[in-house]
């Protein structure tokens, strides 16, 4: 079963404009963690923001914010103020591996971004 | 700080040659990971070792193997690379704490024709 889901493959938004990305996740870890990377077309991981299982807010890191529905079991990201740079491909993760101690990350297939001017 | 460095960051092989991706850290990270990258499949866990001395598979292991050298390096070998092997490999560490981010290398582009 598909642990971390992205169901939109890709998306345009206006700059300027805030625009959400989706992310849904399945564990039976009671302790977890969320993660969101960014890919731009140079190709390296960003690491953009982390969302705990046992936070009560939702994790923001300037412009990035995480949509944390913990009974919903998604992990959205909100980008504001969308710029050109905000271009790339957006990956999901799950760290799980509480009970078994193995802390694998888990990746969602990703959705692309493209910010028209 | 290098972080996480992989080599060689381009390959091309011929269909049954063998080649070792190196990666190492300088984190003092105790997990590492392999992961492949294909288009509309995201990244997928190869193998990871969760600690010196420790190896498990991942989503992916057919085709490949892993030497956790020491607590900085941990390696990739095709034994005979496949066309289906094409793909960017990526290497990555981490503290092992739920809540601790996954530091990447640069990736891998490897071909195999």
């Amino acid at each position: 079963a598909q642990k971390i889901t992205q169901t939109q493959p890709g998306m345009f938004v206006q700059e300027k404009e805030a625009v959400t990305l989706d992310c849904t996740y399945d564990t039976s870890d009671p302790s977890y963690g969320l993660f969101w990377y960014k890919q731009p077309s140079s190709g390296e991981m960003i690491f953009l923001i982390y969302q705990g299982s046992y936070d009560q807010q939702n994790a923001t890191e300037g412009r990035y914010s995480l949509n944390f529905q913990k009974a919903r079991k998604s992990a959205n990201l909100v980008i504001s103020a969308s710029q050109l740079g905000d271009s790339a491909m957006y990956f999901c993760a799950m760290r799980e591996g509480y009970t078994s101690g193995t802390y694998k990350y888990i990746f969602g297939t990703g959705t692309r971004l493209k910010v028209l001017a | 700080n290098a972080g996480v460095t992989q080599t060689p960051k381009f390959q091309v092989l011929k269909t049954g040659q063998s080649m070792t991706l190196q990666c190492a850290q300088d984190m003092n990270h105790n997990s590492m990971y392999w992961y492949r990258q294909d288009p509309g499949m995201g990244l997928r866990l190869i193998y990871y070792s969760a600690s010196e001395g420790t190896t498990d598979k991942g989503e992916v292991p057919n085709g490949y193997n892993v030497s956790r050298l020491n607590k900085r390096e941990f390696s990739l070998r095709l034994e005979s690379a496949a066309p289906s092997q094409t793909s960017v490999y990526f290497c990555a560490s981490s503290a092992p704490t739920v809540n601790t981010e996954a530091f990447f290398g640069q990736g891998t582009r490897l071909t195999v024709v």
